[in-house]
């Protein structure tokens, strides 16, 4: 079975700086997705980032970037010059790269951007 | 592209009926599609994947009689809260799969938030 952890439920973050949320997941698989995930008040879930786990340069996008570390079984999520915007939800997320393909969720991280 | 729709995106019932939930895929076919449980400051629990065509596969603890769905067409899965009580109220959101894209991702509807009297 494949767990995924969120250890921080709670994190601020003031507007520009930098953030990192932290997330360890347990899994047999030797090859997988990771994805971290924005949840906005509206609730809409919104891909942030992705990473392919037989890939291991670590996946950036624009502002967001992680830092994957596949024997450590972790993937963190590091959010650079913070927005006000980028008050959300933040969900880590598993999913086999065979066979089923549904998402395994961690607990989610609340991040508020203070101005 | 990629555009996942449900709806109603709220409902309030009374304890005892059913509610029926949509979920569209509206630019894509969607074989399988997935239903979550997301309660209050909480993640989101996957309660079934809806495959196109035939029954759906329900996760352990998840009531298949209670929780009807109906994947009948490549665009349209529905759930159905059978007979709901106030235990029932939640957030529910559904996921498509899109196959046509080189990595496996979901694209999220924006959920329904159900409220049982």
């Amino acid at each position: 079975a494949q767990t995924v952890t969120q250890s921080q439920p709670e994190m601020s973050v003031q507007e520009a700086e930098t953030v990192t949320l932290s997330c360890t997941y347990d899994t047999s698989e030797n090859n997988y997705y990771l994805f971290w995930y924005k949840q906005p008040p509206s609730r809409q879930m919104i891909l942030v980032i992705r990473q392919e786990a037989y890939k291991q340069q670590n996946a950036t996008e624009n502002r967001f970037s992680v830092n994957f570390q596949k024997a450590a079984k972790s993937f963190s999520l590091k959010i650079s010059d913070s927005q006000l915007g980028d008050t959300a939800m933040y969900f880590c997320a598993f999913m086999k790269h065979t066979g089923a393909n549904n998402l395994f969720f961690g607990t989610g991280t609340r991040l508020t951007v203070i101005p | 592209g990629a555009v996942v729709s449900q709806h109603p995106s709220w409902v309030i019932c009374k304890s005892g009926t059913s509610v029926k939930i949509e979920c569209r895929s509206l630019d894509f076919q969607a074989t399988t599609m997935f239903w979550y449980r997301q309660f209050p400051k909480q993640s989101l629990m996957l309660m079934a994947t809806s495959n196109e065509g035939s029954k759906a596969t329900y996760e352990q603890g998840v009531e298949k009689d209670k929780f009807l769905i109906n994947h009948a067409s490549l665009t349209l899965s529905t759930l159905t809260v059978t007979s709901a009580h106030p235990e029932d109220s939640s957030f529910y959101i559904c996921s498509a799969f899109h196959p046509g894209q080189s990595y496996n991702e979901q694209f999220f509807g924006p959920g329904t938030r159900l409220t049982v009297l």
